[in-house]
């Protein structure tokens, strides 16, 4: 059963750098079916797809934060990690960690999830 | 982009009704990029529905997904009391990537 685990600071200082890392175990992050994804929640509001990497290095990235991110995959580590520059309080979300499965005939899903990290923006 | 509006935004139901929640997109989305997620406080969301209408490994056949072009439903048959929770349609497309809707609550009348 593959699992995944966010890791990082929980909190952030204003205009640095939020960077967290996903670790997943039970499964080769190398397998070709799946992207790699990062998606926030603000406190009591709904879900932002951040953006996803696949395991040979590409990326597709939400247009609204592009400019600020950067996800990188490391094989060798079985990690993939999410880095956001500039941060505001608006950036404060729990961020998960999801498996994002991509087939042909049943689509593209998020299908498996890591328990999510608060991070807080604040100085 | 391509953006979905759930409705209602707070459906109150009680135990062994049934639930009709609505997720409407600005353009069309193929069916096989539309899917459903379930998700509790305090949890992760956990995926219900796929490909418009399959149900995920585990989930009770109660839930069924339905729709096409930009008018998608879950349906949930007969409420139980697990079942009350925040449940998100999203949608995956290849130049724009993956959104979400903005959830519909589902809360014990």
């Amino acid at each position: 059963q593959v699992q995944l685990q966010e890791s990082g600071p929980g909190l952030v200082k204003p205009s640095q750098t939020l960077s967290l890392t996903c670790t997943v175990s039970g499964g080769s992050i190398s397998s070709g079916d799946y992207y790699w994804s990062w998606i926030r929640q603000p406190p009591g509001k709904g879900l932002e797809w951040i953006g996803y990497v696949y395991y040979s290095g590409s990326t597709h990235y939400n247009p609204s934060l592009k400019s600020r991110l950067m996800i990188l995959v490391d094989t060798s580590k079985n990690q993939f990690s999410l880095r956001l520059s500039s941060v505001t309080a608006a950036d404060t979300a729990v961020y998960y960690c999801a498996r994002l499965r991509s087939d042909l005939w049943s689509g593209v899903y998020f299908d498996n999830w890591g328990q999510g990290t608060l991070v807080t923006v604040s100085s | 982009e391509i953006v979905l509006t759930q409705s209602p935004g707070t459906l109150s139901l009680s135990p062994g009704e049934r639930a009709t929640l609505s997720c409407r997109a600005s353009q069309s989305v193929s069916s096989t990029y539309l899917a459903w997620y379930q998700q509790k406080p305090g949890q992760a969301p956990r995926l219900l529905i796929y490909d418009a209408s399959s149900r995920a490994t585990g989930i009770p056949d109660r839930f069924s997904g339905s729709g096409s072009g930009t008018d998608f439903t879950l349906t949930i048959s007969r409420l139980e009391p697990e079942d009350f929770a925040v449940y998100y349609c999203q949608q995956y497309g290849s130049s724009t990537g993956c959104s979400f809707g903005q959830g519909t609550k589902l809360e014990i009348k």
